[in-house]
């Protein structure tokens, strides 16, 4: 079974400040997608940004992207000029057929 | 297409009742997902189906709980004889990886409390 490791429960980032979220995963596919996506208070999941495994091309989206290191089975993303709105829990998934989360991490933004 | 619909809402129920949740996927999403989750977790996945087939099942999903796809569109999922233990976020999603799309598209969740 994989499992996915987010090993930060909160971050806490000053607004327009940049803030790193940790995630480790184990298969031993090498093939397979992974995601991050945000959950506001509203509960609603969000997807953030996606990367597939065979692209060695960091994804963007914006003010998000992600550092995915194969070999090391690490997948982190980066919020740049935090806003007030990216308050969220994060998960970090795993999807070979099902989405395998990670336990969140809470990001806070102070004003 | 406004996405995944999921119904009700909320749902407060006793202790032995029975309830049953609904999800509509978005439409042509062969491939739809049933997730419970706990406050201040992830998600933790439930089921499975690929059009009317359910292809796989958690250890999670005790024999109280039962979901089908009927024709393929919308499922349902049925917990009977509801305990204290079940109250949660159950969260349903859809996706279409015919398309080379491998995104899951979730609803809003059913919140149940089980009293």
């Amino acid at each position: 079974a994989q499992t996915v490791t987010q090993s930060q429960p909160e971050m806490s980032v000053q607004e327009a400040e940049t803030v790193t979220l940790s995630c480790t995963y184990d298969t031993s596919e090498s093939d397979y997608y992974l995601f991050w996506y945000k959950q506001p208070p509203s509960r609603q999941m969000i997807l953030v940004i996606r990367q597939e495994a065979y692209k060695q091309q960091n994804a963007t989206e914006n003010r998000f992207s992600v550092n995915f290191q194969k070999a090391a089975k690490s997948f982190s993303l980066k919020i740049s000029d935090s806003q007030l709105g990216d308050a969220a829990m994060y998960f970090c998934a795993y999807n070979d057929y099902k989405l395998s989360f990670g336990a969140g991490t809470t990001v806070t933004v102070r004003a | 297409d406004t996405g995944v619909s999921q119904d009700p809402r909320h749902k407060i129920t006793k202790r032995g009742q029975n309830v049953t949740f609904r999800c509509d996927p978005i439409s042509e999403h062969n491939r739809l997902y049933w997730y419970r989750q706990t406050l201040g977790q992830g998600p933790e996945f439930l089921t499975y189906f690929q059009n009317e087939a359910q292809l796989e099942k958690s250890r999670l999903l005790s024999d109280r709980f039962s979901a089908e796809r009927p024709k393929g569109s919308f499922s349902t999922l049925e917990i009977q004889r509801t305990e204290q233990g079940d109250s949660a976020m159950y969260l349903c999603a859809s996706s279409n990886p015919r398309v080379g799309n491998e995104k899951l598209f979730f609803g809003s969740g059913t919140q149940l409390s089980v009293l």
